[in-house]
């Protein structure tokens, strides 16, 4: 779906190092959502904001951060805290929680140097 | 919370043969059951989706049903093609305040030529 926007497609973390992920979305969505994908797994919600501002925690929360400051865009930032962070993330947005038709970004794929 | 099991993790069928893939889930109160395919290294994809109210629904190769008593809802792909190859995500929205989405872990799908 053309309307959500992730980037960078590729990204190396270094040891001790932040790094952000960006979502943007023109749908005009009110939910959006991270979640992250390892292989042979399904996918596993990381954090998900309802509404401007507003943001909750997923099944696995620990190590990331988020921020929700416009509609249109959601960062997930994976800090050094989080261990094991080698996966594709996965951006979506929906109309709204508990409304049908999540859209997904195309990923982002983190990989530690 | 809502835990979704799929079953099988992969599943090699001849062209022109069918596809069946099965999931429960656990919370009876869950009213939304959507299916994803996700080609390799690309978005989830939206396929096909059921509520509650509804035992099945086709979309001329892909039929979901769904058993609310058993807590089951299966996904079946009649005359498949080489290009079907890709996983396949089964999902339940729960009965939660924010009525989240929760993943299977995903079948992988071959189709022989």
């Amino acid at each position: 779906d053309g309307g959500i926007t992730q980037s960078p497609k590729y990204l190396f973390r270094k040891e001790g190092q932040n790094v952000t992920l960006s979502c943007e979305q023109n749908l005009n969505h009110d939910a959006m959502y991270w979640y992250r994908q390892d292989p042979g797994q399904g996918l596993r919600l990381i954090y998900y904001s309802q509404i401007v501002n507003d943001f909750q925690k997923g099944d696995i929360a620990e190590g990331y951060s988020v921020s929700r400051e416009k509609k249109e865009s959601f960062p997930l930032t994976v800090t050094s805290a989080q261990k094991n962070p080698t996966a594709f993330y996965l951006c979506a947005s929906s109309l709204g929680t508990g409304k049908e038709g999540q859209h997904f970004g195309d990923g982002t794929r983190l990989s530690i140097l | 919370g809502e835990n979704v099991e799929q079953h099988p993790s992969t599943l090699s069928v001849q062209e022109g043969d069918s596809a069946v893939i099965k999931c429960t889930y656990s919370d009876s109160a869950s009213n939304y059951f959507p299916w994803y395919k996700q080609e390799l290294g690309k978005r989830p994809q939206l396929i096909i989706d059921i509520r509650s109210n509804v035992g099945e629904k086709k979309d001329q190769r892909i039929a979901v049903t769904l058993n609310k008593t058993a807590k089951h809802f299966s996904l079946h792909i009649t005359e498949t093609q080489p290009e079907d190859s890709a996983v396949y995500f089964c999902a339940a929205m729960g009965s939660g305040s924010a009525r989240q989405l929760t993943f299977g872990s995903g079948t992988q799908l071959t189709v022989l030529p």
